[in-house]
């Protein structure tokens, strides 16, 4: 059974980069049937998709975090990464890695990208806290 | 964005009550939602996709229905460990968005 663990500092420092990354248990991230996201929810409210990055490396950010977000993939290690720069007290939430089935394929102009889809793994998530 | 709106945000029930959750969406999305369980201190669970297929695991108590932009979470006879949050997300398009959860507690 596949598991997925995020890692990274439980306190950021805020105008600081917040660093995480997360373990996929298995050989899962070279596959083609899917993608990876990440997602966050602070303390008692709801859940917002950060970003994911799919197979052969697209990447696709939710534009209210797009130009301080970057995720990547590192699939020697077996790993996925965040970063997001410019954090403030608002970034403090419990962070998920999570993993979606690949989505329908499109091309466009000889461009292929992906549909989203639903996360059917998640991680246990890590709580991030940003204070001085 | 799509917007998901979730109805009701609380729900008090009983074990053995049926119980309805809605959720609708900004804007036709088809059949791209998902159902997802969080108890407290936990991650989400997945418990249905495409609307109405029932992840693999889930028991059959749960289902899904609904298209366009109507959508409902039933659970047929509750049960003690099914008392949590219960969040809906539209893949339609990107940016993926939740809907804001509808806490489900025991009356």
């Amino acid at each position: 059974q596949l598991q997925l663990q995020e890692s990274g500092p439980g306190l950021v420092k805020p105008s600081e980069t917040l660093s995480l990354t997360c373990a996929v248990s298995d050989g899962s991230i070279t596959s083609r049937s899917f993608s990876w996201a990440w997602i966050r929810q602070p303390p008692g409210k709801g859940l917002e998709w950060i970003a994911t990055i799919s197979y052969g490396g697209n990447t696709y950010y939710n534009p209210s975090l797009e130009s301080r977000v970057t995720i990547s993939a590192d699939t020697s290690k077996k790993v996925f990464s965040l970063s997001l720069n410019s954090v403030t007290a608002a970034d403090t939430a419990v962070y998920y890695c999570a993993r979606q089935p690949q989505g329908r394929i499109k091309v466009l102009r000889g461009v292929v990208d992906f549909t989203p889809n639903y996360f059917d793994i998640w991680g246990l998530g890590t709580l991030v806290t940003v204070s001085s | 964005d799509i917007q998901m709106t979730q109805s009701p945000s609380s729900l008090s029930a009983s074990v053995g009550d049926r119980v309805t959750i809605t959720c609708r969406a900004s804007q036709d999305i088809t059949t791209y939602l998902a159902w997802f369980q969080q108890k407290p201190g936990k991650a989400p669970k997945s418990l249905i996709y495409a609307a109405s297929n029932l992840q693999s695991g889930v028991p059959s108590r749960f289902s899904g229905s609904g298209s366009g932009t109507d959508f409902t979470l039933t659970i047929s006879s509750l049960q003690p460990e099914d008392f949590a949050t219960y969040f809906c997300q539209q893949y339609k398009t990107y940016p993926i968005t939740f809907g804001q959860g509808t806490r489900l507690d025991i009356k």
